[in-house]
């Protein structure tokens, strides 16, 4: 079964510092992959999405992941740090095929701090 | 374009009293639907998702249920609340298999406090 997992559940940097956030995916073939952003009491927000196209994603607010099959990886950054970038992250996969569902992680909250 | 409605953005329901949110989708045909469920620290549980009307797969034995009775229509209903109901419920869309890795997209969430 396809899965993702986020280590770090809360992470906090300064503002204008680096933004690493790690996920990590379990599946036989490589599936489609997707952060998301959520803000306090809201739906989420899609970030950006892998599809099998370019590995380096690149996404809305700065932020950008790279997808790496030999590390099951698709960590998100983003080079400088905003306060508006306060929030909570998950990233998220789909089967290429078969049934629809998109499978969450359990989310890392950002905190920038000034 | 496409947009996707949830309501009620925000809900307190006694225990053993019935529940019904309902989320529509416009702008676009046939959706996959999905409801999810988000708990403090737990991240987004997925509880139902359907790829047309009637068809309803469930992802975790529980006490809700979820209906489709019109194309872009989805409800999530329990008979019963229980305590451990509550939550944050999102419900989400995306488009049909050719177009799966576009992503989901979602409502602004319903808060259920079960008090």
């Amino acid at each position: 079964a396809q899965s993702v997992t986020q280590l770090g559940s809360h992470v906090s940097v300064s503002e204008g510092a680096l933004v690493l956030l790690r996920c990590n995916y379990s599946s036989s073939v490589p599936p489609y992959l997707f952060w998301y952003v959520q803000y306090p009491n809201q739906g989420l927000q899609l970030l950006l999405k892998y599809t099998s196209a370019a590995t380096l994603v690149k996404g809305i607010n700065g932020f950008e992941a790279e997808f790496k099959k030999s590390e099951t990886s698709f960590h998100l950054t983003k080079p400088s740090a905003h306060m508006s970038d306060a929030a909570e992250y998950f990233c998220a996969v789909s089967e290429t095929s078969g049934t629809y569902k998109y499978i969450f992680g359990t989310g890392t909250r950002l905190k920038v701090l000034a | 374009s496409q947009t996707i409605h949830q309501w009620p953005a925000t809900l307190v329901q006694p225990v053993g009293s019935p529940l019904s949110l309902e989320c529509t989708v416009e702008g676009t045909s046939n959706p996959n639907l999905y409801w999810y469920r988000q708990a403090a620290g737990r991240g987004l549980q997925l509880l139902f998702y359907s790829v047309g009307i009637g068809q309803i797969s469930s992802e975790v034995p529980q006490n809700l249920s979820a209906s489709r009775p019109q194309d872009r229509q989805f409800i999530l209903s329990s008979k019963k609340l229980l305590l451990s109901d509550s939550g944050f419920y999102l419900c989400a869309w995306s488009a049909i298999d050719s177009s799966r890795g576009v992503g989901a997209f979602f409502g602004q969430g319903t808060r259920l406090t079960v008090v």
